[in-house]
């Protein structure tokens, strides 16, 4: 069964500090999504990012950059320059492409809520 | 665009009452889904679409229904309400089996 663990329930840095979210995923699958998603205070939830399976590039996009390692399961999330507005919890998520075909959705972990203090 | 809107966005109930949460989209997306978010647990699918006609059982189905009639509208309804379905409820959308979800605002809904 696929599984997403995301260790740190709960951190706070100070504000321009740099932070990594960390995120461990299990699958049979050798192709399959993952996914990272925001979710303000306000309660909406926001997509920040998807890869495959197959592509181990790491991403920037601003201060946000991601590390996909297939050889340990991980698909780690990094802030740099930690702002205010970054508070949020931040949950990883996982897509099988199996017989279903990933119909049925994500399996998420339960979250880590990131606190920047100013 | 709207994207995915669902009312209401609160509701309380009483044990045994039932209702139906809304959920529409105006994405033309075939894909649609509805989570359960509780403290500490994160988002658990519940049942979820791949377009008008087909529905299936999600992780946590057990005490809610959903049926979909057309591409745009996947209710969820709660047969019998009780406590331990107070949670925050969100319905999402896209379109294909691995693309992005776009969510709705969620509804919040206790239950007493």
């Amino acid at each position: 069964a696929q599984k997403v663990t995301q260790a740190q329930t709960e951190i706070s840095v100070v504000e321009k500090e740099d932070v990594t979210l960390d995120c461990v995923y299990e699958t049979r699958d050798t192709t399959y999504y993952l996914f990272w998603y925001k979710q303000p205070p306000s309660g909406e939830l926001v997509f920040l990012i998807r890869r495959n399976s197959f592509d181990e590039q790491n991403e920037i996009s601003g201060r946000y950059s991601w590390n996909f390692q297939k050889s340990t399961s991980s698909f780690n999330f990094t802030i740099t320059a930690s702002q205010v507005v970054d508070s949020a919890v931040y949950f990883c998520a996982l897509s099988e492409a199996r017989t279903g075909g990933g119909a049925d959705g994500l399996t998420f972990g339960k979250g880590t809520h990131l606190i920047i203090q100013p | 665009n709207a994207g995915v809107t669902q009312t209401p966005k609160f509701q309380v109930l009483k044990t045994g009452q039932s209702m139906t949460l809304q959920c529409a989209q105006d994405m033309n997306h075939e894909y649609m889904s509805w989570y359960r978010q509780d403290p500490g647990m994160g988002l658990r699918l519940i049942h979820y679409s791949v377009g008008a006609g087909i529905t299936d059982q999600g992780e946590v189905p057990n005490g809610y229904n959903v049926s979909r009639s057309t591409t745009e509208d996947f209710p969820l309804r709660l047969l019998s309400a009780a406590p331990s379905q107070t949670s925050v409820y969100f319905c999402a959308s896209r379109s294909g089996a691995h693309q992005p979800q776009h969510f709705g605002d969620g509804t919040r809904l206790s239950i007493l």
